[in-house]
């Protein structure tokens, strides 16, 4: 299968600063990407679809001047926590689709953020 | 109401057995459906892609059901390796949306 990746996979920062996530699609062109927040024990929550070139699509009660996401390329999307608090420490997961909305999305293997 | 509904479980089950999931989702303008498993601290991999007609693969059969809105995951043989948690997904189409059930988590027991 196709293969996504983050960087960071952890990273822990102190309150107020700001953390940019990177997902990146190795082997193929990502037309659409997606974030996900997963908290302990509960499911992927959608944060936002990019698709490359364009504006990201917020879901609602997602801060988009909080969560600035950008989709600069068909292999590289960007999510970058801003002003992070400790409610912002969670599971950042990012998923690439080439197709249309029958294909497959692969997820990459996450970041945990932890804000102290 | 949330877009899918999975009854969280736990499943604890016996190798060897047969052990289903439902899913229900709300919107009656979902296109596609898929099932997902997550192992722990791990992402989701797609399991199956789940298809009007219902599709079979190996000990794992998925079905739909649009009428009354729920898509179904049923495990034959069930194996050790089968326990994580199974993530019921749906694609509404306006918008471009997934998502993401709450998972069911199975747990197959020696």
């Amino acid at each position: 299968g196709a293969v996504v990746s983050q960087h960071p996979s952890w990273v822990i920062c102190k309150s107020g600063t700001s953390v940019k996530i990177e997902c990146r699609s190795l082997d193929f062109q990502a037309t659409t990407m997606f974030w996900y927040r997963q908290f302990p024990k509960q499911s992927l929550m959608l944060m936002a679809t990019s698709n490359e070139g364009s504006k990201a699509t917020y879901e609602q009660g997602v801060e988009k001047d909080k969560f600035l996401i950008n989709h600069a390329s068909l292999t590289l999307s960007t999510l970058t926590v801003t002003s992070a608090h400790p409610e912002d420490s969670s599971f950042y997961i990012c998923s690439a689709r080439w197709g249309n909305i029958e294909s497959e999305q692969f997820f990459g293997p996450g970041t945990r953020l932890t804000v102290l | 109401r949330k877009e899918v509904e999975q009854d969280p479980g736990p499943f604890n089950v016996p190798e060897g057995a047969t052990v289903a999931f439902n899913c229900t989702y709300s919107n009656s303008a979902s296109q596609s459906f898929f099932w997902y498993r997550q192992d722990c601290r791990k992402e989701p991999k797609l399991l199956m892609s789940v298809y009007s007609s219902g599709n079979e693969d190996g000990r794992f059969t998925a079905q739909l059901n649009r009428a009354s809105q729920y898509i179904s995951l049923l495990i034959r043989d069930s194996k050790l390796s089968d326990s994580a948690t199974y993530l019921c997904v749906v694609n509404v189409n306006t918008g471009n949306q997934f998502y993401f059930g709450t998972g069911t988590s199975l747990t197959v027991i020696p």
